[in-house]
């Protein structure tokens, strides 16, 4: 399967702890993308990372929240001491980033249902 | 801050009518991507469009570009149940980096 892959596809967490959302780009893309989603609304921006950097994290919340993509592995979305406002699905998109109108074609991944119970 | 707005929000038609809905901004972009998410699913890209007044079909469903690249139309015609699903449209203003997203038009089609 060559596509976006995600990862858990759904988390519960109790209020405090921690959540790792993992994501795997698409084979021979670079650049990825986090969005968040609340039922039946848009999907809102968090972040935008290249391998080993933070290009855009204009949409990421200042406290508890932290993204990063390693030179090696999945991109991870970690969210510390979860609250009950931080359940929602979350996505993870790739895309090449080839500098060609392509790069801005992001390929989603199925996404993490995740509760904070 | 680029702003894309969608309309209508919702819509419930009967299988086989037609319709339009739309992605408009008072920004210019680059291109404009539409996508269609299903519930419990990641959105899945329809089309790009790049160049003002582009006209793209996908079998039933037909996507415009204006002019001056600052709005969108998707227009399907004869709707089937499975349409149904969350249109997305977005937005990109450079030649790499993140899009703008819509919040959507959530579409039903009933049998």
């Amino acid at each position: 399967n060559a596509g976006v892959m995600q990862n858990p596809r759904h988390l519960v967490r109790r209020r405090g702890q921690e959540a790792r959302l993992r994501c795997s780009p698409m084979k021979g893309h670079s650049h990825v993308y986090w969005y968040r989603q609340l039922p039946e609304e848009g999907l809102k921006f968090m972040v935008y990372l290249q391998k080993e950097n933070i290009i855009d994290e204009s949409g990421m919340p200042k406290e508890r929240f932290s993204a990063e993509f390693p030179k090696e592995g999945p991109s991870i979305l970690r969210i510390q001491q979860v609250v009950r406002g931080d359940s929602a699905a979350y996505f993870c998109a790739s895309s090449m980033g080839q500098g060609s109108f392509s790069s801005y074609e992001q390929y989603f991944g199925p996404g993490t249902r995740l509760t904070v119970t | 801050t680029q702003l894309l707005e969608q309309s209508p929000q919702f819509l419930s038609i009967q299988e086989g009518e037609n319709l339009t809905v739309y992605c408009n901004s008072s920004s210019v972009f680059s291109s404009l991507q539409w996508y269609r998410q299903e519930p419990g699913e990641g959105p899945v890209l329809l089309v790009t469009v790049v160049t003002g007044g582009e006209v793209k079909k996908l079998k039933r469903l037909t996507f415009q570009f204006g002019d001056a690249r600052k709005d969108s139309s998707l227009h399907i015609t004869a709707a089937q149940p499975g349409d149904t699903g969350l249109y997305l449209c977005a937005g990109a203003t450079t030649n790499a980096g993140k899009s703008t997203f819509g919040d959507g038009t959530t579409l039903t089609v009933k049998p």
